[in-house]
């Protein structure tokens, strides 16, 4: 059974740096084929992809956001991380996780999300 | 960036009724190896998104078969044959051939 699970301060304020961790079961990132992706979502509003990463450790970022994430992953421990520099309250959303698998590049099990909310 | 423009951005339905939505690309979703990597999601209120279809026409699993999708090039349509009120929700098609971008969303709505 695939799992995720995000995970996030729930506020933070502007020009600090988000950190957020995505835990997961029922899969691994070593095994061929795996990815984990983040996309976000401002209340009340759309989908917003913002990163990839691959059992390889490929990774791929969303231009217009490239300068300000890093994702990164620990395969022992089941999880994929994601920093985001300089945050401003345009980053206030929804953050989830979800696993990609490589054959063909979908989002086939989501996380519940985590609400990040940027304040001074 | 790959614009994904979908219409319409609100549809309203009655149970039994069939629906389409329509997502146009501003640039060619096909890639030199003949793939086409345009999905469709649902949201439904309060969830998170769950895939439909991948790679234009492929049902996802466990998806019911009256959804369906279609298209080429830049244009995909994504068909639910009798809505069901499960189905209500938002519609966001997604591409991947490029940098991945979402369509803004269809919202489905009990007429």
């Amino acid at each position: 059974q695939v799992t995720l699970k995000e995970s996030g301060p729930g506020i933070l304020q502007p020009s600090q740096t988000l950190s957020l961790t995505c835990t997961f079961s029922g899969f691994s990132l070593s095994t061929y084929g795996m990815g984990v992706g983040w996309i976000r979502q401002p209340s009340g509003k759309g989908l917003e992809w913002l990163a990839n990463i691959w059992w390889d450790d490929d990774k791929y970022y969303n231009p217009s956001l490239k300068n300000r994430l890093t994702i990164s992953k620990d395969t022992s421990n089941n999880q994929a991380f994601l920093k985001i520099t300089n945050v401003d309250t345009a980053d206030t959303a929804t953050y989830y996780c979800a696993r990609m698998l490589g054959s063909y590049w979908y989002f086939d099990f989501w996380g519940p999300g985590t609400m990040v909310t940027v304040s001074s | 960036d790959v614009v994904l423009t979908q219409t319409p951005s609100t549809l309203s339905a009655t149970i039994g009724q069939s629906v389409s939505i329509s997502c146009r690309s501003s640039q060619s979703l096909l890639d030199s190896a003949g793939n086409t990597y345009l999905y469709w999601y649902l949201q439904r209120p309060g969830q998170s998104p769950q895939l439909l279809i991948y790679l234009v026409s492929n049902l996802g699993s466990g998806v019911p078969n009256r959804f369906s999708g279609s298209g080429s090039g830049t244009d995909f349509t994504l068909k639910i044959s009798g809505v069901e009120a499960e189905d209500l929700g938002v519609y966001y098609c997604m591409q991947a051939t490029h940098a991945d971008t979402f369509g803004a969303g269809t919202k489905l709505e009990l007429k």
